[in-house]
């Protein structure tokens, strides 16, 4: 069974430049979630999607992060623009379900400077 | 939103000894408890899970225990090993506010 693909694996971006992560579910995972985990810290969710429908994103900086899916497979995530405070492992996992095991990607570690 | 705290950041163990880590949450309604293993520059990876009906929960060397009085949920490794090295995350999920949060995480150490 193929993970849950995310890219770029790195980015390093100058502050106030926009990036945008990717990320690609298992397939038939109706639940997606996007974290971000600062170095030392547990993940921190920021949105979670249902199929195409957004569940929960409370956490989402709204002024500056941005997140979609797309005919609830794919995802994206974008900040623009980005904060030297951004710098983490963005992380993306999806699940059957809400009550099931979550599966993460390798993340994409940001980079600000 | 759940509030997790787990205790405790750092552990550090002789090989063969036991390891406990123990979380915490607020919402009386969570119903759902996953422990993850995150090796360094890895991804989290799921090692064991217990849900709101079950008291206990084990796998081998790992077990699970959940007091839904007292919210509060932990992990157990018995026979350490030093590939146990790593850092555990609780997570609890939430059925009020329908989201996977998740503790600041243990760095377990396994002396050999």
């Amino acid at each position: 069974e193929a993970g849950v693909a995310q890219s770029p694996r790195y980015k390093i971006i100058e502050k106030r430049q926009s990036v945008a992560f990717w990320c690609n579910p298992i397939s038939g995972h109706a639940t997606l979630y996007w974290y971000q985990q600062i170095l030392g810290q547990g993940p921190k969710l920021l949105i979670q999607f249902q199929n195409n429908g957004v569940v929960d994103d409370s956490q989402l900086p709204k002024d500056r992060f941005s997140a979609e899916r797309l005919k609830g497979v794919d995802s994206t995530l974008k900040i623009q623009p980005a904060k030297l405070e951004d710098s983490a492992v963005y992380l993306c996992a999806s699940s059957l379900g809400q009550l099931r095991e979550a599966f993460f990607g390798q993340g994409t570690r940001l980079t600000v400077v | 939103g759940e509030n997790v705290e787990q205790h405790p950041s750092t552990l550090s163990v002789q090989e063969g000894d036991s390891a406990v880590i123990k979380c915490t949450y607020s919402d009386s309604a969570s119903n759902y408890f996953p422990w993850y293993k995150q090796e360094l520059g890895k991804r989290p990876q799921l090692i064991i899970d217990i849900r709101s009906n079950v008291g206990e929960k084990k796998d081998q060397r790992i077990a699970v225990t959940l007091n839904k009085t007292a919210k509060h949920f932990s992990l157990h490794i018995t026979e350490t090993q030093p590939e146990d090295s790593a850092v555990y995350f609780c997570a609890v999920f939430g059925a009020g506010s329908y989201q996977l949060t998740f503790g600041k995480g243990t760095k377990l150490s396994v002396i050999p």
